[in-house]
């Protein structure tokens, strides 16, 4: 497509449940990224891509999150176990190339743990 | 660790009127700086960034920024807001330890357009 796309857009799930977001970056763009936006707080860097590797996952925020690459293309964020405090926006990014600073994003899975 | 601070949470101006929308960074070293837009049921856009050279840059849809080091701010201007504009926008930085891979946000302000 012409954009970066993900889904599901909403997801409710319920406390302990695990869910899984998806993300489908713009054809070619080989730097894939996943940030948090959660409600009154700027964008929280989560992960980023570089083809299929994952180079730094320091931002993860705890091992019941967890992300993979496949193809150089499409990425699957998994949060397992979910809590409440995981209610957020996930945003996924993507750019051409790196160091360019301009990232494509998509509009977001709002997840909500009830 | 650098950080950004965007202090105001809401903006509101009429239409015509002219837009600052401030950005305080906080880094040791040489920072890049970007602004992004979003607007409602749409993904966040690049308006403008900053890497070196002319501290005013220009963006799209009319807007730029002015780089001041010696403020360690970075603020949004447009000289005529149209009803558009209204959308929440995003002050960012980044660093040449980093690249671009963690860019830290502020936490944004939304502009609002009165007629």
């Amino acid at each position: 497509g012409a954009g970066v796309s993900q889904s599901p857009s909403n997801k409710v799930t319920e406390k302990g449940k695990d869910v899984e977001l998806r993300c489908d970056p713009i054809s070619g763009h080989t730097a894939l990224y996943w940030y948090r936006q959660s409600l009154g707080q700027g964008l929280e860097f989560l992960i980023y891509f570089q083809g299929n590797s994952a180079p730094d996952k320091s931002g993860l925020p705890s091992d019941r999150f967890s992300a993979e690459r496949t193809g150089g293309s499409v990425s699957t964020l998994t949060i397992q176990r979910t809590q409440q405090e995981d209610s957020a926006v996930y945003l996924c990014a993507s750019s051409f190339q790196m160091n360019t600073g301009e990232l494509f994003f998509g509009e977001g899975s709002r997840l909500t743990v009830l | 660790a650098q950080s950004v601070t965007q202090p105001d949470i809401h903006i509101t101006v009429s239409e015509g009127a002219s837009l600052e929308l401030r950005c305080n960074y906080s880094y040791g070293a040489t920072p890049y700086l970007f602004w992004y837009v979003q607007s409602p049921g749409q993904g966040l856009q690049l308006l403008l960034k900053y890497f070196s050279g002319d501290t005013l840059v220009q963006g799209i849809k009319g807007f730029e920024a002015e780089f001041k080091r010696s403020q360690s701010s970075f603020n949004l201007r447009k000289p005529s807001v149209h009803w558009s504009d209204a959308a929440e926008y995003f002050c960012a930085v980044g660093t040449l330890n980093t690249g671009f891979q963690k860019l830290v946000f502020g936490t944004g302000t939304r502009l609002l357009v009165s007629p």
